[in-house]
């Protein structure tokens, strides 16, 4: 059982180049969902997903898009990176967001760096 | 106004102190709390799950005052790997999204 994973650990753009974050969970979690999080921001949420299918904006979704076409896969697309888009990447999962005992497990984030 | 809010910190405190963390949130509606815990440059982790009739785990006590719409974390004789960030979370239970705290840093001193 390896959780949430992510890929890359690091990246590093330019300025207009567009890349994909991947994330997957083997623990058959309904929710999942992408932050990023800057130094003095806290977490902020891109986007998430209630189920295989369904994704909805969170506080900042300019820049990103995202799918789920499977339940274990929610994967990140930057589609022109700027240097605003500098920031650590976190994919969490959950087994329902409405439900008890809904605590979000994390991956280990990807650190992107945009020239 | 935020929906959730944390005091940043930092608190240095020695070894062996008892510390508390409060956090407030806006939407009285919400139905589940959490504290994690971050180390530095790490993902986030869940250190326990806030009940309404307060929750211990070791040296670790988590409470909820819905009248006043915070929840707190005791840390009692505190250790050098306590020194983290601890996030306050909360989910109102919608299907929407969980509200993270910015965090306060705790840095436990020898």
């Amino acid at each position: 059982n390896a959780g949430v994973t992510q890929t890359p650990k690091f990246q590093v753009l330019k300025t207009g180049q567009s890349m994909t974050l991947q994330c997957a969970q083997d623990m058959n979690h309904e929710y999942m969902s992408w932050y990023r999080q800057d130094p003095g921001m806290g977490l902020r949420l891109i986007h998430y997903s209630v189920g295989a299918g369904i994704t909805d904006q969170g506080e900042v979704p300019n820049g990103y898009n995202v799918s789920r076409s499977t339940t274990e896969d929610f994967p990140l697309r930057l589609l022109s990176a700027a240097p605003s888009q500098t920031s650590v990447y976190f994919c969490a999962s959950s087994r329902d967001s409405r439900a008890t005992r809904n605590e979000q497990f994390f991956g280990p984030g990807t650190r992107l760096t945009v020239l | 106004r935020k929906e959730v809010e944390q005091d940043p910190g930092p608190f240095n405190v020695p070894e062996g102190a008892t510390v508390a963390f409060n956090c407030t949130y806006s939407n009285s509606a919400s139905q589940s709390f959490f504290w994690y815990r971050q180390d530095c440059r790490k993902e986030p982790k869940l250190l326990m799950s806030v009940y309404s009739s307060g929750n211990e785990d070791g040296r670790f006590t988590a409470q909820l005052n819905r009248a006043s719409q915070y929840i707190s974390l005791l840390i009692r004789d505190s250790k050098l790997s306590d020194s983290a960030t601890y996030l306050c979370v909360v989910n109102p239970n919608t299907g929407n999204q969980f509200y993270f705290g910015t965090g306060t840093s705790l840095t436990v001193i020898p």
